[in-house]
């Protein structure tokens, strides 16, 4: 287990509708990281939050938003949800590392859009 | 934009059969990881490899991070059925920066 905590485990939601993620990182970890798996693909990196500011970001459209909060936990938002949104989304949370950075997911949100 | 090929997609191998798979950049990666996944739950972090050249073991896995920093192999020695899964190798370009993941190759196992 890697103690990132990722709610809810599943939904459905309708197409145009919106959705909100919540991820709680592991104990000491300052960086959280999204990504969205497709199925049968591997993870796309979505974006990534570092003391509460974006700190990169993947090619996804700004109806992909996130938060992070002072305790390090994170939300991801997708606005107007589109059926090619249905996927698992990933949060990651990582420890500073000089040497690089070792990200540890949690289980994922299992979205489903109709 | 940067892409990982993983190959093969997928393998069925008799138990205690050992296993090799790879992944290849276009790019250079600073660091190497690979991951595992079980149906329904998320990546687990296998091994990590921050050098060219460096060859790490975790149990009855050896990761290799290519010399060209282009490419790396895990290696799973004696696979048994807990085995199974899919595994990606992801590529980090620079510290803290985002994972670029591979497609995954599908291990089956056989007992």
């Amino acid at each position: 287990e890697t103690g990132v905590t990722q709610s809810p485990t599943h939904l459905i939601k309708t197409r145009g509708q919106q959705v909100t993620l919540r991820c709680s990182s592991q104990s000491g970890h300052n960086t959280v990281s999204w990504y969205q798996q497709a199925l049968g693909q591997g993870p796309q990196f979505i974006f990534q939050y570092y003391r509460e500011e974006e700190n990169g970001r993947g090619n996804f459209p700004p109806r992909f938003s996130g938060l992070q909060f002072p305790n390090y936990s994170s939300e991801l938002n997708v606005n107007a949800l589109e059926l090619d949104d249905s996927a698992l989304y990933l949060c990651a949370s990582s420890l500073e590392n000089p040497r690089g950075n070792e990200l540890f997911f949690g289980e994922g949100s299992r979205l489903t859009v109709l | 934009g940067q892409q990982l090929n993983q190959s093969p997609q997928s393998m069925f191998i008799q138990e205690g059969e050992d296993v090799s798979m790879n992944c290849t950049s276009s790019s250079i990666f600073n660091t190497w990881l690979w991951y595992k996944q079980d149906p329904g739950e998320g990546p687990v972090l296998l091994i990590t490899l921050y050098k060219a050249g460096e060859l790490t073991s975790n149990g009855r896995l050896t990761a290799q991070f290519g010399i060209t920093r282009k490419d790396s192999f895990l290696n799973i020695s004696a696979s048994i059925p807990s085995d199974v899964g899919i595994y990606f190798c992801a590529g980090q370009l620079e510290y803290g920066n985002k994972l670029v993941f591979g497609a995954g190759t599908i291990l089956r196992v056989k007992s």
